[in-house]
């Protein structure tokens, strides 16, 4: 079945560490998406990449960082400087940015202890 | 599971009955929207969408209306089951940029 895959489904991270929440996708999307999802909020955009090797900062990218190396994949890295990461944390993608709606991963909580 | 949104507005219909959720957006530039389901625990989930060139679009059980002149949408569920409860976003977009969202409304079905 082609989907999007986030993993882990919950994580813990020490204060100071970094982290990484994995995205995989074999929907063949171009543009793939980070929304952060806090209790009371809308979803807010961190992230998207419109292709390969290329991505643009959203409304809430500080402390957070990610790469397009694959098509397939679009990893988001929580940094140290991120000074509020507990939330919930969801991947998309679409055919392109423009275009139509998005699939939504199962998501990924956060929680630093 | 996952708390979405313990704070957002929340509805309450009995089972069986219609639901209307509303949404205002901001951006009078925005040409597409969409309805998102979200239950706990998951990730949201595509229900409707329609255009900027419409203003009513109806799928299974559900209606979107779209009033361009007040920048407002509508979501409308007919004979809401229990199975409907769940936090309902509406999003937008214009051109080539990303889905904006809006916060969300609770539905809560009473059976």
């Amino acid at each position: 079945d082609g989907g999007i895959t986030q993993s882990p489904k919950y994580l813990f991270r020490k204060e100071g560490q970094n982290v990484t929440l994995s995205c995989e996708q074999n929907l063949n999307h171009d543009a793939m998406y980070w929304y952060r999802q806090d209790p009371g909020q809308g979803l807010r955009l961190i992230y998207y990449s419109q292709i390969v090797n290329d991505f643009q900062k959203g409304d809430i990218a500080e402390g957070y960082s990610v790469s397009r190396e694959k098509k397939e994949s679009f990893p988001l890295t929580v940094t140290s400087a991120q000074k509020n990461p507990t939330a919930f944390y969801l991947c998309a993608s679409s055919i392109e940015t423009g275009r139509g709606g998005y699939t939504f991963g199962s998501g990924t909580r956060l929680t630093v202890v | 599971g996952e708390s979405v949104g313990l704070h957002l507005p929340t509805l309450s219909v009995q089972e069986g009955d219609n639901s209307i959720i509303n949404c205002a957006y901001s951006n009078s530039a925005s040409d597409y929207f969409i309805w998102y389901k979200q239950e706990s625990g998951k990730g949201p989930q595509f229900i409707i969408d329609i255009r900027s060139n419409m203003d009513k679009r109806q799928g299974q059980r559900v209606t979107v209306l779209l009033n361009k002149t007040v920048k407002h949408l509508s979501l409308q569920i007919a004979a809401t089951q229990p199975g409907d409860s769940a936090v309902y976003f509406c999003a937008e977009k214009g051109g080539n940029t990303p889905l904006v969202f809006g916060k969300g409304t609770r539905l809560s079905v009473i059976a």
